[in-house]
């Protein structure tokens, strides 16, 4: 199984440039997720997709896009990239809602020079 | 809301070592709570979950009791491997849909 499926694994970019970052889950799952990992912050979210046809602002969602574009996918994009959005980006899924367990990539890491 | 505090890192042990990593919580009501682990260059995965006060997670030799009294879950292992280095994040939910997670914990084991 292939569970969360995160492209792409690297990537750099120049200031101002932009780019999606794509997941894709095949467990049938409801709920899906994008968080950023920064040292000593922990996950923080940026947006949240309760289901299907739904999505919500989270913890830190300026400069960030997002695309619910079916039930399996769940795109990322930053118009205009810059420094301060150097990070890794994880995608998460879970069947419906908070009390269930969270499925997560394996993570983008992202640097923005 | 809900929120969580745990314990920060890094932890460094020898292996064999017994390991207590904190975590407490505040919460409205009695939310689920989970033990997530990242091993280096991966995503996170869960370790264990609680779902009711009194109740206790375990996996790998890990656990961790939901103790309501003490808003704490922390997590434990009587005898930690080089293989169990990687970091630890305690989480809850937040409202319906989100996850709150702690800002994770280093823990280094060496041989």
């Amino acid at each position: 199984n292939a569970g969360v499926t995160q492209t792409p694994k690297f990537q750099v970019l120049k200031t101002g440039q932009s780019m999606t970052l794509q997941c894709a889950q095949d467990m049938n799952h409801n709920s899906m997720y994008w968080y950023r990992q920064d040292p000593g912050m922990g996950l923080r979210l940026i947006y949240y997709s309760a289901s299907e046809g739904t999505t919500d602002k989270g913890e830190v969602p300026n400069g960030y896009n997002v695309s619910r574009l079916n039930k399996r996918e769940f795109s990322l994009r930053l118009e205009s990239a810059a420094p301060s959005q150097t990070s890794v980006y994880f995608c998460a899924s879970a069947l419906s809602g908070a009390g269930a367990e969270a499925f997560f990539g394996q993570g983008t890491r992202l640097t923005v020079v | 809301g809900n929120s969580v505090t745990q314990m920060e890192g890094p932890v460094t042990l020898s292996e064999e070592a017994f390991l207590t990593i904190n975590c407490t919580y505040t919460a409205t009501g009695y939310p689920s709570l989970f033990w997530y682990v990242q091993y280096p260059g991966e995503g996170l995965q869960l370790l264990l979950k609680a779902t009711k006060a009194d109740d206790k997670g375990s996996n790998k030799g890990f656990e961790a009791t939901y103790r309501k009294e003490t808003t704490s879950f922390h997590l434990e292992k009587g005898s930690v491997q080089v293989s169990d280095s990687a970091v630890y994040f305690c989480a809850l939910p937040s409202g319906t849909y989100k996850y709150i997670f702690g800002t994770g914990t280093r823990l280094k084991v060496l041989a």
